[in-house]
């Protein structure tokens, strides 16, 4: 099984400033493929997840620009450029190289 | 519009069986591979099982082999998950998912005496 872990598991941000999160994997998400199965959801309150970034660096449809993912092999960074308000919640990465699918452990983000 | 409704849901006895639902809409079911995912209270999530768009591959986590059975119906756009021998761990609610995009609302699963 591929662990993911993800640091930090909290994040208090002044609105209008940065946030980044690190995930890193016990294998590498690069696929023979050329791709690489690493995705990234937000889980607001209350809600299900919603796709961010996925194969590592892609924007989902509808994503604002803020949000961006970058990494490779083993160790992937999503960063938020300026956190506002909806930025809020629980943040997860996700591998589907190999079965079972495993996350993250979560980083909650909060407004300072 | 994608959609992903998952009903079944409820408190049941340890030991007990449970059969959720997902009802599919928005694209066609029958090309997509389908999954469930859970989410303990208060804690992260965890893949559960996948199916194959023709149901001839099924994969599940360990916790839940043996227990659990992921099917479905194309004709009918349809998911489900027979959830069997429930134990107190099981207690979730559980996503129907079609990876890794879409995810419906889930439905809250509670095993308790």
């Amino acid at each position: 099984e591929i662990v993911m872990t993800q640091t930090p598991l909290s994040l208090s941000v002044t609105p209008g400033q940065p946030a980044s999160i690190s995930c890193k994997s016990s294998q590498s998400l690069l696929h023979s493929d050329g791709k690489t199965y690493l995705y990234w959801y937000l889980q607001k309150p209350g809600q299900s997840p919603q796709l961010l970034i996925y194969e590592g660096s892609n924007r989902f449809s509808g994503v604002p620009d803020r949000f961006s993912g970058s990494g490779s092999g083993t160790d992937f960074t999503l960063k938020i450029s300026r956190v506002e308000a909806e930025a809020v919640g629980v943040y997860y990465c996700m591998q589907s190289i190999q079965l079972p699918i495993t996350f993250g452990q979560g980083t909650r983000l909060e407004i300072k | 519009e994608v959609q992903l409704v998952e009903s079944g849901g409820g408190l049941v006895q340890p030991g007990g069986s449970l059969r959720l639902s997902c009802a599919a809409s928005g694209f066609t079911f029958s090309s997509y591979w389908m999954s469930w995912v859970r989410q303990a209270p208060g804690k992260g999530l965890e893949w559960v099982a996948n199916i194959k768009e023709d149901g001839s591959e099924k994969y599940y986590v360990d916790s839940v082999k043996g227990r659990f059975t992921i099917s479905r119906d194309n004709a009918k756009n349809s998911l489900y998950l027979q959830m069997n021998s429930l134990r107190v761990e099981d207690t979730a609610v559980y996503y129907c998912a079609r990876p890794v995009v879409y995810w419906g609302q889930g439905t809250l699963v509670t095993v308790s005496s």
